[in-house]
């Protein structure tokens, strides 16, 4: 089973600031399997992106993904008022479960 | 565009069954996997299972046992159904669609993410 755990698990800045969120997993994944979501309160989740790096339709540039391995990224290069939500890893791989992270609370400082 | 519902009864009692249904609209439920996910109270998301447009399951092992997914085409709906509830299943319930890229790197390899949610629909656990 994979385990993905994020870091940190909560995150204050400004806006205009720029954030970086940590996803790790316990084993190597395929960078394909690595998706990042944002929820904010009392909404679905939505994917921002997949492949670990591709930006799902929409979603601004701002927002960018990386890493291989174990060690994947998500960085939002200037925060906006509506950046500020929870975040999480997923990984979609080869077996089950398909394991999420514990999430990243982006708050506004 | 496709949009996707949940329904299904709010309230259930401790040993008993949940029963979800996810009503896709705007597109078809062919060519597509659909998946449930599942998000307790102030806590994180967890992947229940999925299915195929032709049946096809996967479900979590932890919840295995207990869990059963079913596809009705000519309704466009998926349905989810959890024997023996307890109070740990307390959660909002997702369904999604799973969508699928090709790698680059290796021809007629593809890899998944969930790109359309319902949603949400709470589920209480309680006699």
């Amino acid at each position: 089973e994979i385990v993905l755990t994020q870091s940190p698990g909560a995150l204050s800045l400004s806006p205009g600031e720029r954030a970086t969120l940590s996803c790790r997993a316990s084993q190597s994944i395929s960078s394909g399997y690595l998706a990042w979501y944002q929820q904010k309160p009392g909404q679905a989740p939505r994917v921002l992106i997949y492949g670990a790096s591709t930006r799902a339709t929409g979603i601004p540039d701002r927002f960018s993904g990386s890493g291989s391995g174990t060690d994947f990224t998500l960085t939002i290069s200037r925060l906006e008022p509506e950046d500020f939500a929870v975040y999480y890893c997923h990984q979609y791989g080869t077996s089950p479960p398909y394991s999420f992270g514990q999430g990243t609370k982006l708050e506004i400082k | 565009q496709v949009q996707l519902q949940e329904s299904g009864p709010g309230l259930v009692k401790p040993s008993e069954t949940l029963s979800l249904t996810c009503t896709v609209s705007g597109g078809s439920i062919s060519r597509y996997y659909w998946s449930w996910i599942r998000q307790p109270p102030g806590k994180g998301l967890e992947w229940i299972g999925h299915i195929s447009y032709s049946g096809s399951t996967t479900y979590d092992p932890s919840l295995k046992s207990r869990v059963t997914m079913s596809v009705d085409t000519s309704k466009n709906q998926f349905s989810l159904k959890l024997t023996s509830v307890i109070a740990a299943d307390a959660a909002v319930y997702y369904c999604a669609r799973r969508s699928e890229f090709g790698s680059t790197s290796y021809p007629g390899h593809y890899y998944y993410y969930m790109d359309v949610w319902g949603k949400g629909t709470t589920v209480t656990v309680s006699s």
